[in-house]
């Protein structure tokens, strides 16, 4: 049983489109992260969010945690081609040693 | 090297090999993970050492899996007896403070294929 549900698991869309990845739980996290990871590479952090309800904008995309810390979203505004990848969340606990990370959503942005 | 460098890249075995999978974090950098990552999956944890400490093994799926890092800065994962569902890529990040309170870098993995 997956700790960290992302939906959905895989998108396409054109070139200058929008699209959300949602990351949800049932558990509480102390932070969740964002991460990006393209083939025969390692996940790349793109972000972290702490605070319930917490929003962090990144050039065009904009992260939300939820205000109870169980649940987090990933927003891409005029998605473009290089945004193409595997988005991957993960919680952490507080106090722990490990990242639990959501199945992945896998994002692919036609031109 | 300025990243978190991983050996080899590539690893095929035949069932029942023992495999050892190298990791050289960042210089300096206190922590180290190690996840796995099946094909379509997120990255699970196998474990971490704080140093040379192994703190945390809990995600090692069995005593067929063993990681060491003797010296607090290179790290080996060995599987003996390797099985088919084995078959992952196996992720090393290291982190340059203790725990979850920093920043990790990951690997590009190695990519082991149990035959």
């Amino acid at each position: 049983t997956q700790l960290l549900e992302q939906s959905p698991q895989f998108l396409s869309i054109q070139e200058g489109e929008n699209l959300t990845v949602y990351c949800n739980s049932s558990s509480v996290f102390s932070s969740l992260q964002w991460y990006r990871q393209e083939p025969g590479e390692g996940p790349v952090l793109l972000v972290t969010v702490v605070t319930g309800g917490e929003v962090k904008k990144l050039k065009r995309l904009t992260f939300q945690f939820g205000d109870a810390r169980k649940d987090s979203s990933l927003h891409i505004t005029a998605a473009q081609p290089g945004d193409t990848g595997l988005y991957l969340c993960a919680g952490a606990k507080a106090a722990g040693n490990k990242l639990t990370f959501g199945g992945g959503t896998r994002v692919l942005v036609k031109p | 090297g300025a990243g978190v460098s991983q050996s080899p890249r590539y690893k095929v075995a035949k069932r029942g090999q023992d495999v050892a999978l190298r990791c050289d974090p960042i210089s300096g950098h206190v922590s180290l993970f190690w996840y796995q990552q099946a094909l379509g999956q997120g990255p699970e944890f196998l474990t971490y050492f704080q140093n040379e400490a192994q703190l945390d093994k809990s995600g090692l799926p069995s005593d067929r899996f063993f990681a060491e890092r003797p010296e607090g800065s290179v790290s080996t994962l060995k599987i003996q007896r390797t099985q088919q569902e084995d078959s992952a890529v196996y992720l090393c990040a290291s982190s340059l403070v203790s725990g979850l309170n920093g920043r990790a870098f990951f690997g590009q993995g190695t990519r082991l294929t149990v035959v």
